[in-house]
């Protein structure tokens, strides 16, 4: 089954205390993102990637850091958490192409980590 | 400046009534237009997309969009809403422009659907 896997589903941490959510997709996917989303605000872009070892900021990338060392995989890191980083965030993948435009390519969405940070 | 608008935040509609959730945008070019749905504790789920050609878009679930230029809008409709379908809707777009490194999506702030028995 095509997908995007999020991990943890849920945490709860303390401020300080470095994180790492996994994120990894099974449809050899170019394109991958990270993105948050917060109550009144929608989803706000944080981090892309189009390859390997391509990677970019968004329009929230303060106080993240993401890596693109295989295809699959786009972990989201937050070195050193703070409370206004509580939030539910989403991992998305898409085959698109760049240079080619959207191609009819959808972004495919992961189930969602919910981060609370103390 | 670019945006992506859904003035409703929160509607009510009992089952069986009619649905249209709103969606407008302010881009200089016309965008790639998407709906996404968020059912509680679940990801985003795509229903429709419009990329070019035909305005009036058939999606899953049931449910449809129109593209209309003049308006800047890209309204979502179904003729006859479930309880299953109370969750929150997500208008997107992204600029088609063919080159560039991004494919972002910029969404509007969602409509929260309630349905009543």
């Amino acid at each position: 089954e095509a997908q995007v896997t999020q991990n943890p589903r849920y945490l709860i941490t303390v401020t300080g205390k470095k994180l790492t959510v996994t994120c990894s997709q099974n449809m050899n996917h170019e394109y991958m993102s990270w993105y948050r989303q917060d109550p009144g605000l929608g989803l706000r872009q944080i981090y892309y990637s189009m390859n390997v070892e391509v990677t970019d900021k968004g329009d929230v990338p303060e106080g993240y850091k993401v890596s693109r060392k295989e295809k699959r995989n786009f972990p989201l890191i937050l070195e050193s958490p703070s409370p206004n980083q509580t939030s539910l965030y989403f991992c998305a993948s898409s085959l698109w192409v760049p240079g080619q435009g959207v191609r009819n390519q959808p972004q495919h969405f992961g189930d969602g980590t919910r981060l609370s940070i103390l | 400046a670019q945006s992506v608008t859904q003035p409703d935040i929160h509607i009510t509609v009992s089952e069986g009534a009619s649905l249209e959730l709103r969606c407008n945008y302010s881009y200089g070019a016309t965008p790639y237009l998407f709906w996404y749905v968020q059912s509680p504790g679940q990801g985003l789920q795509l229903l429709l997309k419009y990329f070019s050609g035909d305005t009036l878009v058939q999606g899953i679930k049931g449910f449809e969009a129109e593209f209309k230029r003049s308006q800047s809008s890209f309204n979502l409709r179904k003729p006859s809403v479930h309880w299953s379908d109370a969750a929150e809707y997500f208008c997107a777009v992204v600029l088609p422009y063919s080159g560039g490194s991004n494919y972002k999506l910029t969404f509007g702030k969602g409509t929260l659907l309630t349905v009543n028995p």
